[in-house]
């Protein structure tokens, strides 16, 4: 069983650039959520993935957006960085299964992207 | 109010002792509860999910579940040194396509 990954580990960016981060789900999951946590915080919901559509979405400004692929990995693109954004980036993969039959989105992070903006 | 509420600590056990680590949440609407364990520098890893009232077993580890006082909590059993690390609380709402983290409880375990 392959587990979640992330790439890149780490990333430096100045404010004002954009950003790409990616994540491969974990073999046989199909649902991918990205949390962004500060230090010393939880992860903070920005959105999940499924089917290849944002399937719900925490406070966070539109220049936060994402895709899913086919092959379930995802991507999350932030729009004109600004310092705020300097975080742990977490990718986490699930299986959606039936309404109303546990287990409900037990999600398992990757090691994360550890985001710097300059 | 924040919707999943943890003390952020740091809690203190002896090794050998029980650590209890305590969850409130808001929504009444939540219906998959999560600890997960994250030592610094790491990711979170999930180590129960409870969706029930009443206890659950696995190991040293026991999670608590009263979703009329909408509570929940985990108990560390026989704390090894290697437990340190922050405990999040999560919550998860109808539909599963949303999960609120709590802050964290930092947990240290004196050898």
């Amino acid at each position: 069983e392959t587990g979640v990954t992330q790439s890149p580990t780490h990333l430096i960016k100045t404010r004002g650039q954009q950003v790409t981060l990616r994540c491969s789900s974990q073999s046989g999951h199909n649902t991918v959520s990205w949390y962004q946590q500060a230090l010393g915080q939880g992860p903070q919901f920005i959105f999940q993935y499924y089917r290849e559509e944002e399937n719900g979405r925490g406070n966070f400004p539109p220049r936060f957006s994402g895709l899913q692929f086919p092959n379930y990995s995802s991507e999350l693109n932030v729009n004109a960085l600004e310092l705020d954004d300097s975080a742990l980036y977490l990718c986490a993969s699930s299986l959606a299964g039936l309404a109303g039959v546990p287990p409900y989105n037990e999600q398992f992070f990757g090691p994360g992207t550890r985001l710097t903006v300059l | 109010q924040k919707e999943v509420e943890q003390n952020s600590g740091p809690l203190s056990v002896p090794e050998g002792a029980i650590a209890s680590l305590n969850c409130t949440y808001s929504d009444r609407g939540s219906q998959s509860f999560f600890w997960y364990r994250q030592y610094s520098g790491k990711s979170p890893e999930l180590i129960m999910s409870i969706y029930s009232n009443g206890d659950k077993e696995d190991g040293r580890f026991t999670a608590q579940l009263n979703k009329a006082s909408q509570y929940v909590s985990l108990l560390i059993r026989d704390s090894q040194p290697s437990d340190s690390a922050t405990y999040l609380c999560a919550a998860g709402n109808t539909g599963g396509f949303k999960t609120i983290f709590g802050a964290g409880t930092r947990l240290f375990v004196k050898a």
